[in-house]
Formats: C-alpha cells, structure tokens, sequence
C-alpha cells in the first residue's frame, strides 16, 4: 500500500535542480506532496488527480503520468528554504480515504 | 482558512496512565478525520480513519483497545491512548477532510512522552 519513494536524500548547492519520484504498483486515485521540517507537521504542496497532470508554483512543480501510478516532484534552482524532507502521499484508485505516505526525501539545500 | 488545531502540543505521562489528544476543524466541518503516527526519522502512518458519526476504521496492526479514536462531531475528534507505554512515544497528527474534497488539512502534531 505503501508507495515508493526515491531517492532517499539529496543534497544540493542553492540554485541547483532535484527531482523526487513516487511510484505505486496500483492506480491511484490522487498523489500529495508535503514538505516536512523537524518536528513540524506536513506542509501542503500540492495535489494530482488526472493521469497526464502537470502543475506548479514558483519553482516546484508536479506530474502524474497517464497510467496514475507514478509522480515526480521537480524543484528548480532551489532556496535554502527548500531543505526538509519530502513526502508524496497517494490514496488508491479503489481505496478511498486510505491514505499512505512514502518513505521521505530528505532534501539538504546548502549556501 | 482550513485550519487544524490539536492539543495538547506534547504531552509527557507515567507508563500506564492514558493520554486524550483532541483535534479540531477550527473553520470547516470534517467529515473526515485521519490519525497518523510518525517515529522518529519515519514517514507518517496511518493509524485510523474516521467518519462523523461512525466507528473509525484501523488500519492492520494498530490496536483499537489501545487507541480509541471518537469523531463526535463535525468538527472534533479524539485520540486517546490507553495504559501507554514508552513504546508509544511518538509524534502523532490529526488531518481533517471535508466532504466532496480532496485535500486533507493537517493539525500541527502532539508529541507524547511516556516515561
């Protein structure tokens, strides 16, 4: 249930570039990204419903591929704001209000 | 808008004593609530879902003796942690979800102590 995250860490130069996959092996019915920062809770980034989907804010955007099975998380020329550790949440297909984080990103944005 | 409450924010109790965490839709009525648990350098995981009104539902694994979970109304539910153990020790998180909606709105955590 459980989708997969990769990669497990990233560290990066403000203004360099990172990529966060997750990927289901079942469809689903939408994936969440939140940032998380030491002891805090889950900061919304932004939700995918449609298979195809690509949105964004500033400098991090989303998509959700056609078969609805697998998200990606681009970050561009990223901020010493963006260090924190990355979660996709997905909800199946056939499985509503089960919700089920990935394993995190832990993103470390350096000067 | 769309504001979360919980409380208490940390809590720390004596092993065997019972611990109620409570988590409010300050500006919205929840029809749904979630109940995760997250240890330290872990993801969230799920713990129930509960529905107004309704009993919640457990996830595998997660005792609901141990962690009774009542959504009373629209805008209020609770967690209470029964006979708690160390083991227990952990940052727990409210998210709440209206009807029709999609997005899921978290509360800001309560991390329980047992000692």
């Amino acid at each position: 249930q459980q989708p997969v995250q990769s990669p497990q860490a990233v560290i990066l130069r403000e203004g360099e570039d990172a990529v966060i996959n997750c990927s289901s092996s079942k469809a689903l019915y939408s994936v969440h990204w939140y940032r998380q920062k030491h002891g805090e809770a889950p900061v919304f980034l932004m939700i995918l419903l449609k298979g195809g989907e690509q949105k964004g804010h500033e400098k991090i955007s989303a998509s959700f591929n056609e078969k609805k099975q697998q998200s990606s998380l681009y970050l561009t020329a990223s901020q010493l704001s963006y260090s924190g550790t990355y979660f996709c949440g997905t909800e199946g297909a056939y499985n509503f209000n089960k919700f089920y984080f990935g394993s995190g990103t832990k993103l470390n944005v350096k000067p | 808008g769309a504001v979360v409450s919980q409380h208490p924010s940390w809590v720390i109790c004596k092993s065997g004593t019972s611990v109620k965490i409570e988590c409010r839709s300050l500006d919205f009525q929840a029809t749904t609530m979630f109940w995760y648990r997250q240890f330290p350098k872990q993801s969230l995981m799920l713990m129930a879902t509960s529905n107004e009104g309704s009993k919640a539902t457990y996830e595998q694994g997660v005792e609901k003796d141990k962690f009774l979970i009542n959504h009373a109304s629209l805008t209020l539910s609770t967690l209470t942690v029964t006979s708690a153990h160390p083991e227990d020790s952990s940052f727990y998180i409210c998210s709440a979800r209206l009807a029709g909606y999609v997005e899921q709105y978290f509360g800001p955590g309560t991390r329980l102590t047992v000692t």
